[in-house]
């Protein structure tokens, strides 16, 4: 059966510093893979999508950039945190359609 | 431009109860539906599907009128453990999906 992780839960992070979220995915090959980002109070807002190794695409103009070295691996970057940063990161994958799988999400508080 | 709205809530019902969410999606050409379920704190997690000839998953009631451009929810006989925020969600293509903001749903004892 597929799974998805991604780590860490939680991040404490000051302004200014770099970031680096990972997650891969097991089970499955080629999965089309997400990252999301949920803040407070508002809904899932889609930052990158990728279809295959080396393709991302990116869906907000922002201070964070995505990369997938490997079939199954996303990683989201950033060089320098802003506070806007803070919020819930949510890696998914899916094969087709629909039927988004979620990582249990890393919770960024920018300070 | 919103393209997927959902009132917040929040719902609150006693144990029992019957009640249905509604969602509004404004691109004519998403061609998938779904509703999520997000717990507190927690990653969002497939519920079911929506098919244009609605569908049933137990408790659980989804419809899509696509004249209308809404989907809903029904869930009979409402548990304390259905509290939970519920996401509907559309597909239009290009491998992406769009979430609506989430209705809150309390059941209480």
């Amino acid at each position: 059966s597929q799974t998805i992780h991604q780590w860490p839960a939680t991040l404490v992070q000051p302004v200014g510093s770099p970031l680096s979220l990972e997650c891969t995915v097991e089970g499955t090959s080629n999965p089309n893979l997400y990252w999301y980002r949920q803040a407070a109070g508002r809904g899932l807002q889609l930052l990158f999508y990728s279809v295959g190794i080396g393709q991302i695409s990116s869906e907000v103009p922002q201070n964070l950039s995505a990369s997938r070295p490997q079939d199954r691996q996303f990683i989201l970057s950033s060089k320098k945190l802003l506070l806007s940063d803070s919020g819930f990161y949510l890696c998914a994958w899916s094969r087709d359609t629909g039927g988004y799988t979620f990582g249990s999400g890393t919770r960024l508080t920018v300070v | 431009r919103k393209e997927v709205e959902q009132d917040p809530g929040p719902f609150n019902v006693p144990e029992g109860a019957t009640v249905a969410f509604n969602c509004t999606y404004s691109n004519s050409a998403s061609q998938s539906f779904f509703w999520y379920r997000q717990d507190c704190r927690k990653e969002p997690k497939l519920l079911m599907s929506v098919y244009s000839s609605g569908n049933e998953d137990g408790r659980f009631t989804a419809q899509l009128n696509r004249a209308s451009q809404y989907i809903s929810l029904l869930i009979r006989d409402s548990k304390l453990s259905d509290s939970a925020t519920y996401l509907c969600v559309s597909y239009s293509g290009y491998s992406t999906l769009t979430f609506g903001k989430g209705t809150m749903l309390l059941v209480s004892p």
